[in-house]
């Protein structure tokens, strides 16, 4: 199994604070990416990284913003929680960078 | 802009019974496709993945799925399924952008396995 971890694995925060979560991976993969799942929408990309400090949007990138300072770790931050944010975070990795990706256990975000 | 239709959010199947489950795409341009799983409380897990070559690919568990690029589908069949392949399956389509593929995915698929 690709040694990916997430923390914190459960929070629960209330409206307009800051969440920062911890994507950490220990394969040296160059792609990282944050998806969220809910349900009836499937997993939406958040936010993808193909290299140190190189970031790109997905589809749900609103109100969300990520960082790459390492190859090992991507962090997602909500600067302002909202309720629509309420969801389980995944982190996959990818050493290709074409589609065959390894996730993590999930992270899962309740905004009160 | 690429998109992935699974048009059965949930398949009931008894054990040892075949199944398919069934997955369409439209994208523009050449793809990759890609069958994930999902068992409760877990991220996802690679199923099988069609990159190029043979129509018919064959993963884990006993799966396999067959690409047909005139109908956009990839569905995925299991001649005969067990207790332990209820799960959610997700169907998800890659195509290349300036920083590497995305990847996106269907809506999901529950396969719940009966006795």
């Amino acid at each position: 199994d690709a040694g990916i971890t997430q923390s914190p694995r459960h929070k629960v925060t209330e409206t307009g604070t800051p969440v920062t979560l911890r994507c950490h991976q220990t394969e040296n993969h160059r792609y990282m990416y944050w998806y969220r799942q809910d349900p009836g929408h499937g997993l939406r990309l958040i936010h993808y990284s193909y290299g140190v400090k190189d970031t790109d949007k997905g589809e749900v990138s609103d109100g969300y913003s990520v960082s790459r300072s390492k190859t090992e770790d991507f962090l997602l931050t909500l600067e302002s929680a909202t309720s629509s944010q309420t969801s389980v975070y995944f982190c996959a990795i990818s050493e290709s960078g074409l589609g065959e990706l390894f996730f993590g256990e999930g992270s899962r975000l309740t905004v009160l | 802009a690429q998109s992935v239709t699974q048009l059965d959010s949930q398949v009931p199947v008894f054990e040892e019974a075949p199944v398919e489950l069934r997955c369409n795409y439209s994208s523009s341009v050449s793809v990759y496709l890609f069958w994930y799983v999902q068992y409760p409380n877990q991220g996802l897990q690679l199923l099988l993945k069609y990159l190029s070559g043979s129509t018919l690919v064959k993963g884990i568990n006993g799966f396999e799925a067959e690409f047909n690029k005139s109908q956009t589908s990839f569905h995925l069949r299991k001649p005969s399924v067990h207790i332990s392949d209820t799960a959610e399956y997700f169907c998800a389509v890659s195509d290349f952008t300036g920083g590497g593929n995305k990847l996106t995915f269907g809506t999901g698929t529950q396969l719940k396995v009966e006795l």
